[in-house]
Order: C-alpha cells, then structure tokens, then sequence
C-alpha cells in the first residue's frame, strides 16, 4: 500500500457546484496536511495547510483532516472555471534531517462554465 | 518577483548525452529541492539540500547528480541521459526544511530523451 492515496479523477463539474476531493494515507505519524493546487504548464502553489485533526477554512475552500480515519479532504464552494487545476494533497513528519513530506498523484478537475 | 527560476524549460537530449539544469530562488530561502513530475506517479523527490553545503538523496535519485553552488543556486545534473529520465523537473526552495516549510515551485523544464 502507497503511504498516500489520491484518485487521479479526472473530475469534471458545472460551475457553482460543491468539490469534494480526497486522499487517504497509512502512516499514522504524519502531522502535517497540505493542499497544493497546480494549473496546466506551471509549478504547484501551496493552497492550505493544516496541522493535525480538525477543519480550517479559507474563503471558498476548506480542509479537513480526519486522523482517526486517516483521510484528508479539501472542499471547493462555488466552484469557479478558474479552480480548474490538478490538486496534490501531501502530508509530512519530523523535521531537519528527518523531515519527510509525500506527495499524492494529484487530482485533475475541471469546473465547466 | 522572480522567486525560482529553472533553466532551461524546454530540452530534448539523445540517449547518452548529458546535461544541467539550473534553478535559482532570490528568497533568501535555506532549503532547495530537486522533483520530477510523470503522468501516474505524481511528484518525487529527486535530492534536496536542506542548507548551503549539504546534499542529500531522495526518493529517485539514480541517474542524478546535483550540486549547491551557493545559497540561491541548485543544478541537476543528468550525467548519460536515458529515455526514462523523460520528464517534467520542477524546483522548489523553502525557508527551512521543516513541516512549516512551505514549498515555492519553479514553472518546470520539460526533458525529453530518445
């Protein structure tokens, strides 16, 4: 089993809708959730962040993390044409020499005006 | 606002032959990485260096050779290109190799080899 999870999609969806995208992970030791967003032909920007279980919000979108499950979820409200991009969920652990960070096989949505 | 740069965005290579790639950050950031990026296999670590002076090998790193030549400049170096080096190569700096350390990505220099 791969220590991160993410269904490629593609995923496609009318404007306005609500986007779910998720992945899944086994090493319990990761604390650390981010969600990368990157549009065609350009490098991966840092889109949230969160640290250990919970929600956090920002604008349209919110992140949750599910530790007992081992999932994490990020959430599109009001789904733009402009949010459309591969999404990279990714999770990391210790720190200095020992930092670890993985990255899931990213997501392609596309939000249809 | 040029953050990371990478050199050159475009190259094709025939089997054997070598070459660089360049990447410089004007953050001031300490940490520098190496990914590739292939269809189904999502980003992975090719080497990174945590500060100025220290390398380490990643995920992939076979085939690979890099070198930090100053605070802002990390280059990949292909030694004898092969087709399973075609790829897209992304750089990325961090202000510390840490949890909090928030990735910033270079726009990709896309390698094809035959």
């Amino acid at each position: 089993q791969k220590e991160v999870e993410q269904d490629p999609g593609p995923l496609s969806v009318p404007e306005g809708a609500i986007v779910s995208l998720n992945c899944t992970y086994s090493n319990s030791a990761f604390q650390y959730f981010m969600w990368y967003r990157q549009y065609s032909r350009k490098g991966p920007e840092l889109l949230m962040y969160t640290y250990s279980s919970g929600n956090k919000e920002d604008g349209r979108f919110t992140a949750q993390v599910d530790k007992s499950s081992k999932y994490i979820s990020l959430f599109i409200r009001d789904s733009q044409p402009s949010d459309s991009a591969t999404y990279l969920c990714a999770m990391s652990v210790g720190g200095g020499s020992n930092y670890k960070l993985t990255f899931g096989k990213g997501t392609l949505l596309t939000v249809n005006p | 606002n040029a953050g990371v740069t990478q050199t050159p965005k475009f190259q094709v290579l025939k089997t054997g032959q070598s070459m660089t790639l360049q990447c410089a950050q004007d953050m001031n950031h300490n940490s520098m990485y190496w990914y590739r990026q292939d269809p189904g296999m999502g980003l992975r670590l090719i080497y990174y260096s945590a500060s100025e002076g220290t390398t380490d090998k990643g995920e992939v790193p076979n085939g690979y050779n890099v070198s930090r030549l100053n605070k802002r400049e990390f280059s990949l170096r292909l030694e004898s290109a092969a087709p399973s080096q075609t790829s897209v190569y992304f750089c990325a700096s961090s202000a510390l190799a840490g949890p909090t350390g928030e990735l910033f990505f270079g726009e990709g220099s896309r390698l094809t080899v035959l």
